[in-house]
């Protein structure tokens, strides 16, 4: 079975650092991609970055939001991806969610997120 | 970046009822949109991929369809475990970029 459980989220104070944790179970992790969300409670989805395998180099790409500040890593000994998010800001509060990024479709073309860790909740507060 | 634009945000609907949630994208992405439903207080979870293809384990009553700007998810007939938040989501191009949401209510 496939899961993925974040860890690392709590309170921090403005303009300091947090490292959030994914770990994975139930499938070859140095295969696939790992990809990062967020959702400020009662709102939408955010897309943060992904992470690729080995096969494509573990080319990290960001959104405009976070590149700078966040960073995304893995570790493929351990089966877990990290996000280190920098700087923090108030408006980085939110569930944050780690996911599988799976190539599909006819052609393998398709990047999809298909399975999602159960999240962590990051609150940012003096 | 693209911008991703779901209707309604809202619907209230009922049991055994067929429903259509839309989603443009503000230029092409082809066929790279997947569909996204998150129940209250839990992740999202894959639908559709690639507009049209149903992720494993997926019941068929869901089904989707579009490419270019206008995709289309339809629920043929409405189950209780179907009253969820639905989102479209582009993989075409980085930002990857996500719809606002359509809530789907009891009526």
């Amino acid at each position: 079975e496939v899961q993925l459980v974040e860890s690392g989220g709590g309170l921090v104070q403005p303009g300091r650092s947090l490292r959030l944790s994914c770990t994975a179970s139930g499938f070859s992790f140095g295969v696939y991609g790992l990809g990062w969300f967020r959702q400020v409670p009662g709102k939408g989805l955010e897309w943060l970055g992904l992470i690729r395998s080995k096969a494509y180099s573990e080319t990290p790409e960001y959104a405009a939001s976070v590149k700078d500040r966040f960073t995304i890593s893995r570790d493929d000994s351990k089966s877990i991806a990290y996000l280190q998010m920098n700087s923090l800001r108030t408006e980085d509060a939110a569930v944050y969610y780690c996911t599988r990024l799976n190539k599909l479709g006819s052609s393998w073309d398709i990047d999809a997120f298909d399975f999602w860790g159960q999240g962590t909740m990051v609150t940012v507060s003096s | 970046d693209i911008q991703m634009t779901q209707s309604p945000s809202s619907l209230s609907t009922s049991v055994g009822d067929r429903v259509t949630i839309t989603c443009r994208a503000s230029q092409t992405i082809y066929h790279y949109l997947n569909w996204y439903q998150q129940k209250a207080g839990k992740a999202p979870n894959l639908l559709i991929f690639g507009a049209s293809s149903l992720q494993s384990g997926v019941p068929s009553r869901f089904s989707g369809s579009g490419s270019g700007t206008d995709f289309t998810l339809t629920i043929s007939s409405l189950q209780p475990e179907d009253f969820a938040t639905y989102y479209c989501q582009q993989s075409y191009s980085y930002p990857y970029t996500f719809g606002q949401g359509t809530k789907l209510e009891i009526k």
